[in-house]
C-alpha cells in the first residue's frame, strides 16, 4: 500500500520569498512516480509537477522544484519568488509503477500555503 | 482545447435521495477517474475506467455507490440513499490511455455534493 505524509497543515511565506512544503511518502514498490498539485479557492486540482522514482535529477517547472531524496523517501516541493497567488492548498500525490493498469493517485491530507505581502 | 467539465457543480439533496454526478473527460483520454474530498481531507480514489476494460472499483466506500461510463467517454456516478457522511467534492480526472496516463490526470472543477 501507498501512504503520502503532509506533516505541515500550514504554512506561512512572504511575498518574494522562498518556501519549502514536505511531503514523505512510504511505498513497496521500485517503480512509482510523485506529482504535486495546486489547489486555490476556487476547487480545481492544478497538476504542477511530476518526478519519476528513476529519474536522476530533480524536476523543474519555472518557480517550482521537487526536492527528491529517494533514500529518505521524500520529495518536497520548494516554491521560489513566492507570489500571493501562490496562496493555495498544495497536495503530494504518489502513483504505482507504469504498466500496471490503474494510475490512481493517492494523496496526502495537504499543506495550505498563505503569501504574505 | 476543452478541459475536464462536470456538472452539476454543487448539489443539495435530502439525506436518503439519490444523486447522479457527470463527468465529460477530455476528448480522446481514455482513463477516467473518480475521486472524493472530504472537508478538510486530500483526495480519495473511488474508481478507474480504462477504454472498454472492467472498471477498478476497489475505492468505492460501499455499495450505495456506483458509476458507469457509456460510449468510453461521459461517465455518471451515482449515490443512492445518500447519507450525510457522503456530503463531500467529488472530483474526476481523465489521462490518456497506455504508458502516456501515467504522468497526467487532468482534474475537473468538482461537484460540491451536500446532504443535509
Amino acid at each position: 500500500a501507498q501512504k503520502i505524509t503532509q506533516t505541515q497543515p500550514g504554512m506561512f511565506v512572504q511575498e518574494k520569498e522562498a518556501v519549502t512544503l514536505d511531503c514523505t511518502y512510504d511505498t513497496s514498490d521500485q517503480s512509482y512516480g510523485l506529482f504535486w498539485y495546486k489547489q486555490p479557492s476556487s476547487g480545481e486540482m492544478i497538476f504542477l509537477i511530476y518526478q519519476g522514482s528513476y529519474d536522476e535529477q530533480n524536476a523543474t517547472e519555472g518557480r517550482y522544484s521537487l526536492n527528491f531524496q529517494k533514500a529518505r523517501k521524500s520529495a518536497n516541493l520548494v516554491i521560489s519568488a513566492s507570489q500571493l497567488g501562490d496562496s493555495a492548498m498544495y497536495f503530494c500525490a504518489m502513483r504505482g509503477p507504469p504498466g500496471a493498469g490503474s494510475y490512481q493517485l493517492t494523496f496526502g491530507k495537504g499543506t495550505k500555503l498563505s503569501v504574505i505581502p | 482545447g476543452a478541459g475536464v467539465s462536470q456538472s452539476p457543480s454543487n448539489k443539495v439533496t435530502e439525506k436518503g435521495k439519490d444523486v447522479e454526478l457527470r463527468c465529460d473527460p477530455i476528448s480522446g483520454h481514455t482513463a477516467l477517474y473518480w475521486y472524493r474530498q472530504s472537508l478538510g481531507q486530500g483526495l480519495e480514489f473511488l474508481i478507474y475506467f480504462q477504454g472498454n476494460s472492467a472498471p477498478d472499483k476497489s475505492g468505492l466506500p460501499s455499495d450505495r455507490f456506483s458509476a458507469e461510463r457509456t460510449g468510453g467517454s461521459v461517465s455518471t456516478l451515482t449515490i443512492q440513499r445518500t447519507q450525510q457522511e457522503d456530503s463531500a467534492v467529488y472530483l474526476c480526472a481523465s489521462s490518456p490511455g497506455g504508458l502516456a496516463g501515467a504522468y497526467e490526470q487532468y482534474f475537473g472543477p468538482g461537484t460540491r455534493l451536500t446532504v443535509t
